[in-house]
């Protein structure tokens, strides 16, 4: 069974550029969610896709937008890059029955500079 | 709006002795609780979780109670090992928006020696 992996690792970004950050879930999961990790702050909700459709959305702006593909796969989208967008970005799979927990990547650590 | 909060941000428990980590909560109509535990580099990990129909839930050396008329948690690990090293987040969701979680800042655990 594969785990959740996202790609790349470490990006740096200038201001006002736009970054791409994508996410395989894990095998047999449907539901892709994403987060935002500031430092010193727990995981914010962005937004969550199933079945390649927005199903829930946090209290971001819309130059964060997101796909889902057919094989379940996911990216995150940010345009016009801040300087506050620096953080942690992670990637949940899940299923979709019941209290289902999410499995995390290893997340993305974007810098804006 | 800082509706998982995690006051400790940091925990140092000798090994062999019982760690508490706490959680409270703004929300009454959050109905499931989640604990995870994230390791450096490497994206939070599913620990342990309670519904909000019961007030224990215990998993080996650790287990959860939950304080609803409080809007508290707490985390026991008995007894800590030095591998419980890490960060702990609690999280909770809404039984009406199921797919959106709410992590609290986190709390790192130093289990010494």
């Amino acid at each position: 069974e594969t785990g959740v992996t996202q790609s790349p690792t470490h990006l740096i970004k200038t201001r006002g550029q736009q970054v791409t950050l994508r996410c395989s879930s894990q095998s047999g999961h449907n539901t892709v969610s994403w987060y935002q990790q500031a430092l010193g702050q727990g995981p914010q909700f962005i937004f969550q896709y199933y079945r390649e459709e927005e199903n829930g959305r946090g209290n971001f702006p819309p130059r964060f937008s997101g796909l889902q593909f057919p094989n379940y796969s996911s990216e995150l989208n940010v345009n016009a890059l801040e300087l506050d967008d620096s953080a942690l970005y992670l990637c949940a799979s899940s299923g979709r029955t019941g209290n289902n927990e999410q499995f995390f990547g290893p997340g993305t650590r974007l810098t804006v500079l | 709006d800082q509706q998982v909060k995690q006051n400790s941000p940091s925990l140092s428990v000798q090994e062999g002795r019982i760690s508490i980590l706490n959680c409270d909560y703004t929300n009454s109509m959050f109905d499931y609780f989640l604990w995870y535990k994230k390791y450096p580099a490497e994206g939070p990990t599913f620990l342990i979780s309670i519904s909000s129909i019961k007030d224990k839930n215990e998993d080996g050396r650790f287990t959860v109670f939950l304080n609803k008329s409080a809007k508290h948690l707490s985390l026991h690990i008995v007894p800590s090992q030095p591998g419980d090293s890490a960060v702990y987040f609690c999280a909770a969701r809404t039984e009406y928006n199921f797919n959106k979680f709410y992590f609290g800042s986190g709390t790192k655990l130093n289990v010494k020696p």
